[in-house]
């Protein structure tokens, strides 16, 4: 079965520190992946994607992640995190398949930065 | 630019009452329309989506339609409100391809009492 796992719940790491929320996927051909923010109540907003290319790839906010094939994880990384980086962080899989294409979101990784 | 507009932001109903969210798109056409519930903060459940006028994929069995009157519009119904779809709805739009990525509207959060 296709998915994306989030393996942790939740991450807490100190202001100015750096922060890695991470994201694994289990899914055949070849995915687009995608981060996205939450704040509480609120949409999700787009981060970044990976579509081919560089394996690293920089986003919105000062937020990047590496595309790892071979270790099929997608993991997103700030070298210095901010409070107002606190937030709900869903990583997203997009591939296609016959007749149109799907997209899977894992389950969400809160993070909290502390002052 | 594209811009998504959904309302009402907060809603409470009571149990058995009809539900109406509505949602529309500016700025595209033709767009890939989804409806997700997120409960308690967390995952995201897709409901129902839509590649054009009138076609409806509904993912979950439950109490709720969505329909698509115009290409930009996509409504989520309920004829009786149960206690169980108290949450957090999402309208989002994709372009036609899986390299677009999603845009989300603000949600709507329903509170059954």
């Amino acid at each position: 079965a296709q998915s994306v796992a989030q393996p942790e719940d939740q991450v807490n790491v100190a202001e100015g520190n750096p922060l890695t929320v991470k994201c694994t996927y289990s899914v055949s051909g070849n995915p687009y992946l995608f981060w996205y923010v939450q704040y509480p109540n609120r949409g999700l907003q787009f981060l970044l994607k990976y579509i081919t290319g560089d394996n690293l790839v920089k986003g919105s906010y000062g937020f990047e992640a590496e595309f790892n094939k071979s270790q099929t994880s997608f993991h997103l990384k700030k070298p210095s995190a901010l409070v107002s980086d606190s937030a709900l962080y869903f990583c997203a899989v997009s591939l296609r398949y016959t007749g149109g294409f799907k997209t899977i979101f894992g389950a969400g990784t809160r993070l909290f930065v502390k002052a | 630019s594209q811009t998504i507009h959904q309302w009402p932001a907060t809603l409470v109903q009571p149990v058995g009452s009809p539900l109406s969210l509505e949602c529309t798109v500016e700025g595209t056409s033709n767009p890939n329309l989804y409806w997700y519930r997120q409960a308690a903060g967390r995952g995201l459940q897709l409901l129902f989506y839509s590649v054009g006028i009138g076609q409806i994929s509904s993912e979950v069995p439950q109490n709720l339609s969505a329909s698509r009157p115009q290409d930009r519009q996509f409504i989520l119904s309920s004829k009786k409100l149960l206690l169980s779809d108290s949450g957090f709805y999402l309208c989002a739009w994709s372009g036609q391809g899986e390299y677009y990525g999603y845009t989300f509207g603000s949600g709507t959060r329903l509170t059954v009492v």
